[in-house]
């Protein structure tokens, strides 16, 4: 069936650095993606969306990149922090006559920061 | 903080208890879900409200029963629980027909059911 997935499951950065995380897409229907940062204890939080119009999308320290040839999203951070240490979702909207209101997620990247 | 909110933070009940968890959010959004959590599993999506109306049950076990009151407030009533359904209990809620479907999540109920 159609899924989102995450190549890394464990990520270690040293703070300073950039981090890159990855997520492939299966839906080729889905024209709407979101990537959420989810600290010990929280909610997931929203970071930056993208639609499939666009191949790049920049934040304030992120940027998404969406290459729909190959289903491919990551998430870009530069310089990373210690507040950075988190998991990382991506979400796909997954357009299907079904599928209204739905986002289906992957299962994570856990992000560790450094000194 | 999100603007969704949700009551209790920890829940810790037994197999014979009945509770109930609520959600509020204050983004004038009209639509409100209710996901699962468990450790290393991608979120498993419960129910959606739509306007109030639910619009998907996710075959979900009838002991776990949604309530939508108005746009603002979700509530998930639990009964006779397993210890299986020990999770992080996250409610999300958006704007449906607006050009942004992100979804914006409360900070979870943790429960653990003895």
């Amino acid at each position: 069936g159609e899924s989102v997935g995450l190549h890394l499951p464990t990520l270690s950065v040293q703070e300073g650095d950039n981090s890159i995380i990855n997520c492939a897409y299966s839906n080729s229907a889905s024209d709407y993606f979101i990537w959420y940062k989810q600290e010990s204890g929280k909610g997931p939080q929203f970071i930056i969306d993208i639609r499939s119009n666009m191949d790049k999308r920049q934040g304030q320290r992120v940027t998404v990149l969406l290459n729909k040839t190959v289903k491919h999203l990551s998430l870009q951070i530069a310089a990373t922090q210690p507040g950075d240490s988190a998991v990382y979702f991506c979400a796909e909207n997954g357009e299907t006559t079904d599928s209204w209101g739905k986002l289906q997620f992957g299962a994570g990247t856990q992000v560790v920061v450094t000194p | 903080e999100t603007g969704v909110t949700q009551t209790p933070r920890h829940l810790v009940m037994g197999m014979t208890n009945k509770k109930s968890l609520k959600c509020e959010q204050h983004l004038g959004h009209n639509a409100m879900y209710w996901y699962k959590q468990s450790a290393k599993k991608p979120l498993e999506l419960m129910f959606v409200y739509s306007l109030e109306e639910r619009v998907e049950n996710n075959s979900v076990p009838s002991r776990f029963s949604p309530e939508c009151p108005n746009s603002s407030h979700l509530f998930l009533h639990l009964h006779t629980l397993q210890p299986e359904d020990s999770a992080l209990y996250l409610c999300a809620s958006s704007q449906e027909g607006s050009s942004q479907e992100t979804q914006y999540f409360g900070p979870g109920t943790r429960l653990l059911v003895l």
